[in-house]
């Protein structure tokens, strides 16, 4: 079946500083991944989605300069938390698939601390 | 706009007993899919089952089987011999077939706990 590899699973960083995370689909070619935000105990929010080729479209509310999505390749996708602060402490998750079928295969998550 | 309703925020089962999980969805849409997603404590989300709105037939997976009421827009979820393994966060979704966004809208999630 459809895999996607997240990295890393856990990253403490210092206030101030960027983070990155790699989502990459192992044996299909994702034509659009999409980035969510989690907090404990509630459901996943979408920050962006992001297709091949292209900019990312950011819902509502997400700061474009503050989470950076880069989608160069159709098997990888980056989410870039620039000068970060506690409160972007959070789970990311993401998630690839093929429009062809809406089968999303989801990322294991990026636990982010920032101290 | 899409919206999913999970008015169960938590919801217990004895072991190997049978527990319904509720959802309820709005949308003008004619065409859509509908999925129940798994979080185990890992927080990885498994699939776990998948309904296409054309079929009448409800879908199945093992001990997994849906309840898919087109007319009253609902969806729920029965789990069948529940095992110590299905305690999770399962959270229903909706997606719009042939729409320009391929989003995925999720419902806020109910924590089952499966007791020994």
């Amino acid at each position: 079946g459809a895999v996607v590899s997240q990295h890393p699973s856990r990253v403490i960083c210092k206030s101030g500083t960027s983070v990155k995370i790699e989502c990459r689909s192992l044996d299909f070619q994702a034509t659009t991944m999409f980035w969510y935000r989690q907090f404990p105990k509630q459901s996943l929010m979408l920050m962006a989605t992001s297709n091949e080729g292209s900019k990312a479209t950011y819902e509502q509310g997400v700061e474009k300069d503050k989470f950076l999505i880069n989608h160069a390749s159709l098997t990888l996708s980056t989410l870039t938390v620039t000068s970060a602060h506690p409160e972007d402490s959070s789970f990311y998750i993401c998630s690839a698939g093929a429009r062809s079928n809406y089968g999303y295969t989801f990322g294991s998550g990026t636990r982010l601390t920032v101290v | 706009a899409q919206t999913v309703t999970q008015s169960q925020p938590e919801m217990s089962v004895q072991e190997a007993e049978t527990v319904t999980l509720s959802c309820t969805y709005d949308t003008s849409e004619n065409n859509y899919y509908l999925f129940w997603y798994k979080q185990p404590p890992s927080r990885q989300m498994i699939l776990v089952i998948r309904q296409e709105a054309y079929k009448q037939q409800n879908a199945t997976e093992n001990r997994f089987s849906v309840n898919f009421q087109k007319a009253a827009k609902s969806f729920s979820l029965k789990i069948s011999d529940s095992q110590l393994g299905d305690t999770a966060m399962y959270f229903c979704a909706f997606i719009h077939s042939g729409g320009s966004n391929y989003k995925l809208t999720f419902g806020k999630g109910t924590l089952l706990t499966v007791n020994p």
